[in-house]
C-alpha cells in the first residue's frame, strides 16, 4: 500500500520570500505520479503541480517548482515571491500509474501562512 | 462548463438522520469520485466510479454509508443513519480517462449534532 506524509503541520512564510513544503512517500511501484494539490480557505481543491515519477526533470510552474528525488522518495514544493493569496491548506497526493488521475491517497495537509 | 457541482453546500442533521449529498460532474466525464476530509484522517477515497458503475467502494467506512450513480451527470452519497462522527467535507470529483487532472467540486460540509 502507498503512504504520503507530510510532516510540517503548519508553516508560515513573509511575503515575497521563498518556502519549502516536504513531502515523502512510500510505494514498491515504479511507475507513479505525485500532486501538490491547494485548498484555500474557500475549501475549492485546486491543481497547484503535477510531476511525473519516469521523468527526472523536475515541474515547475510559474512560482511552484518541486524537487523531486526518486530514490529517496522525497516530493517537496518551493513556492517563490510568496504571495498573501497563497495562503492555503497544501496537500501532496501520489497516483499509481494506470490507475485514473482522480484516484489519489493524500498527505495529511500542510497550512500555510503568508505574513504582509 | 461550472465545474463540479456539490450540494448541499453546508449540512446540519440530527443523530439517526438520514442524509444526502449530491453531486453534479463536468458534462463528458466517465470518472466520478467521493472524498471525505476530517482533521483526523485528511482526505481519503470513499468509492469511485467509472461510467456510472461503482469500481471500488473499499474506502467507504461502514454500511451506513452508500452510493449511487443513476446516469451520467448525478451523483449521491448517502448516510443512513448519520452519527457525529461522520462530521467531515465530503468532497465530489470528476475526471476523464487519460485526463491529466481530475476536478473537484466545492465540497458539502457536514455536521451532524
Amino acid at each position: 500500500a502507498q503512504t504520503v506524509t507530510q510532516s510540517q503541520p503548519e508553516m508560515s512564510v513573509q511575503e515575497a520570500e521563498t518556502v519549502t513544503l516536504s513531502c515523502t512517500y512510500d510505494t514498491s511501484e515504479s511507475n507513479y505520479y505525485l500532486f501538490w494539490y491547494k485548498q484555500p480557505p474557500s475549501r475549492q481543491m485546486i491543481l497547484v503541480i503535477r510531476q511525473e515519477a519516469y521523468k527526472q526533470q523536475n515541474a515547475t510552474e510559474n512560482r511552484f517548482s518541486v524537487n523531486f528525488q526518486k530514490a529517496a522518495k522525497s516530493f517537496s514544493l518551493k513556492i517563490s515571491d510568496s504571495q498573501l493569496g497563497d495562503t492555503a491548506m497544501y496537500f501532496c497526493a501520489f497516483m499509481k500509474r494506470g490507475d485514473n488521475t482522480g484516484k489519489l491517497i493524500f498527505g495529511q495537509g500542510t497550512t500555510l501562512q503568508v505574513k504582509p | 462548463d461550472a465545474g463540479v457541482i456539490q450540494s448541499p453546500r453546508h449540512e446540519v442533521t440530527e443523530m439517526g438522520q438520514e442524509v444526502t449529498l449530491r453531486c453534479k460532474p463536468i458534462s463528458g466525464h466517465d470518472y466520478l469520485f467521493w472524498y471525505r476530509q476530517t482533521m483526523m484522517r485528511g482526505l481519503e477515497l470513499l468509492i469511485y466510479f467509472n461510467n456510472n458503475v461503482p469500481i471500488d467502494d473499499s474506502g467507504m467506512p461502514e454500511d451506513r454509508f452508500s452510493a449511487k450513480m443513476p446516469n451520467a451527470s448525478f451523483s449521491t452519497l448517502k448516510i443512513q443513519p448519520s452519527e457525529p462522527r461522520d462530521s467531515a467535507v465530503y468532497f465530489c470529483a470528476s475526471s476523464t480517462y487519460r485526463a491529466t487532472e481530475a476536478f473537484f467540486g466545492q465540497g458539502t460540509r457536514l455536521t451532524v449534532v
